[in-house]
């Protein structure tokens, strides 16, 4: 069925370095690809997303490639900063539906 | 801003009491969907809608099951409370084209005793 795998699953990085977290998804006809953040005690909030006809996509410190053929998509954080400090899940939206398959998620944790 | 309101942000309830989660939202959205979210499992899909009175199971039904009377609320039903089912749990909503992804609602910590 439809899946989509994330890693890796905890992520400590030291502040100003970059951040990495990839995932993998099932579906060739995929073709939304969203990231969502969520902070300790709050709601998942997106923060980028990217469609099946877009290689790559940028927001300042943030940004999200897509590789098709591989069936994988990743965020980037570079310059990370305490703030950057969350849970992070990765989603596809699958040939046909409206509805999201999400990443087991990453908590990433910024050291100062 | 598109607001999705979960009545309940903690329940506490017990085994084998029925328990009802209710969910709004504000923007005449057309698809609303239930999760829970469990540590190292990520967000799993119980049910979802995309139309009054129209429902679709998603991954893990069992032991749930929805209502959607009206385009702004979806519930969500348990049945007959489990430990199992002590989770967190997100009512999301989306527009029709799906342009920008899910609005979440601020969850609820469902605990059964």
């Amino acid at each position: 069925g439809e899946n989509v795998e994330q890693h890796p699953s905890t992520l400590s990085v030291q502040e100003g370095d970059s951040a990495v977290i990839k995932c993998t998804y099932s579906d060739s006809a995929s073709n939304y690809f969203p990231w969502y953040k969520q902070e300790l005690g709050k709601r998942p909030q997106l923060i980028i997303d990217i469609r099946s006809n877009v290689g790559e996509k940028k927001d300042q410190r943030i940004a999200v490639t897509l590789n098709k053929t591989a069936k994988h998509f990743s965020l980037h954080i570079t310059e990370t900063q305490p703030e950057d400090s969350a849970v992070y899940f990765c989603a596809a939206r699958f040939q046909g539906a409206q509805k999201l398959v999400f990443g087991q998620g990453t908590r990433l944790t910024i050291n100062p | 801003d598109v607001k999705v309101t979960q009545s309940s942000r903690y329940l506490v309830k017990r085994t084998g009491e029925k328990v009802f989660l209710e969910c709004v939202q504000d923007m005449d959205h057309e698809n609303m969907f239930w999760y829970r979210q469990d540590p190292g499992l990520g967000l799993r899909l119980i049910y979802f809608s995309y139309d009054v009175k129209m429902k679709e199971k998603g991954d893990i039904p069992e032991g749930y099951s929805v209502s959607r009377e009206k385009k702004e609320r979806f519930s969500l039903i348990l049945e007959s409370a489990s430990t199992n089912q002590t989770s967190m749990y997100l009512c999301a909503s989306i527009n029709p084209g799906g342009e920008n992804g899910y609005t979440f609602g601020s969850g609820t910590r469902l605990t059964v005793v």
